[in-house]
C-alpha cells in the first residue's frame, strides 16, 4: 500500500466550476500537508500548506485536512483555464529537512 | 521568494557516459538539498538527501555508486549519473531548504530532463 494515494485523473471541468482534489494517506505521523502545482516539464510550485488538521483559505484555493480520516482536500473556486496543470498532494512528518512524500498527482484541465 | 536553478534544463547523452546536473540556490544558503526523480505521469520520488559538507543519504533502492551527489557548498549541489543507461532517462528535480523552519520551506528547481540514447 502506498503511503499517499491520489486519483491520477485526468479531471476535466468547465471554466468557473468548483474543483475538488483529494488524497488519502496511511501514516498517522504526518503533520505537514502541502499542495503543489506542476506545469508540464516544470518543477512543482507550492500552492498551500497546512499544519495538522483544519482548513486554510488563500484566494480561490482552500485546503482541508482531516487527520482522523487521513484525508486531505484542495478546492479551487471559479476555476480558470490557467489552473490547468497537475496537482500534487504532499506530506511530511517534521521539519523542512524532513522527507516529503508526494501523491501521484491529478491532471486537471479547465475547459474555456 | 527563494529561487533554485538547475543546469542543464535538458540533456541527451549516449549510453555508458556520465552526466552531471547542477542545482543552485540563488538567493539563500541551502543547508539541505534533495534530489528527486520523476518518470512520465508519475510522482516525484526522493532519491537522496544531502547536507552541505556531508555524505548524501540515499533512499532505499537508489544506487549510490551510480548517482553521485556532492554538496560542496551552501549554494551548490551536483548529481552525477554515471554510466547512464536508457532506463535512467527521467526528469530530475532538486529542492533546497535553508534549514530551520517548516516543511513547506523547501524550494524546488525547474528540473532537468535527461534522455539516454
Amino acid at each position: 500500500q502506498k503511503e499517499v494515494e491520489q486519483d491520477p485523473g485526468p479531471l476535466s471541468v468547465p471554466e468557473g466550476a468548483i474543483v475538488s482534489l483529494n488524497c488519502t494517506y496511511s501514516n498517522s505521523a504526518f503533520q505537514y500537508f502541502m499542495w503543489y502545482r506542476q506545469y508540464s516539464r516544470k518543477g512543482p510550485e507550492l500552492l498551500m500548506y497546512t499544519y495538522s488538521s483544519g482548513n486554510k483559505e488563500d484566494g480561490r484555493f482552500t485546503a482541508q485536512v482531516d487527520k482522523s480520516s487521513k484525508y486531505i482536500s484542495l478546492f479551487i473556486r471559479d476555476s480558470q483555464p490557467s489552473d490547468s496543470a497537475t496537482y500534487l498532494c504532499a506530506m511530511s512528518r517534521l521539519s523542512s529537512a524532513s522527507k516529503i512524500i508526494f501523491g501521484s498527482g491529478t491532471r486537471l484541465s479547465i475547459r474555456p | 521568494g527563494a529561487v533554485v536553478s538547475q543546469h542543464p534544463s535538458w540533456v541527451i547523452c549516449k549510453s555508458g557516459t556520465s552526466v552531471k546536473i547542477e542545482c543552485r540556490s540563488l538567493d539563500f544558503q541551502a543547508t539541505t538539498m534533495f534530489w528527486y526523480r520523476q518518470f512520465p505521469k508519475q510522482s516525484l520520488m526522493l532519491m537522496a538527501t544531502s547536507n552541505e559538507g556531508s555524505k548524501a543519504t540515499y533512499e532505499q533502492g537508489v544506487e549510490k555508486d551510480k548517482f553521485l551527489i556532492n554538496h560542496a557548498s551552501l549554494t551548490l549541489s551536483t548529481l552525477t549519473v554515471t554510466s547512464a543507461h536508457p532506463e535512467d532517462s527521467s526528469f530530475y528535480i532538486c529542492s533546497a531548504t535553508a534549514g530551520q523552519g517548516n516543511t513547506y520551506e523547501q524550494y524546488f528547481g525547474p528540473g532537468t530532463r535527461l534522455t539516454v540514447t
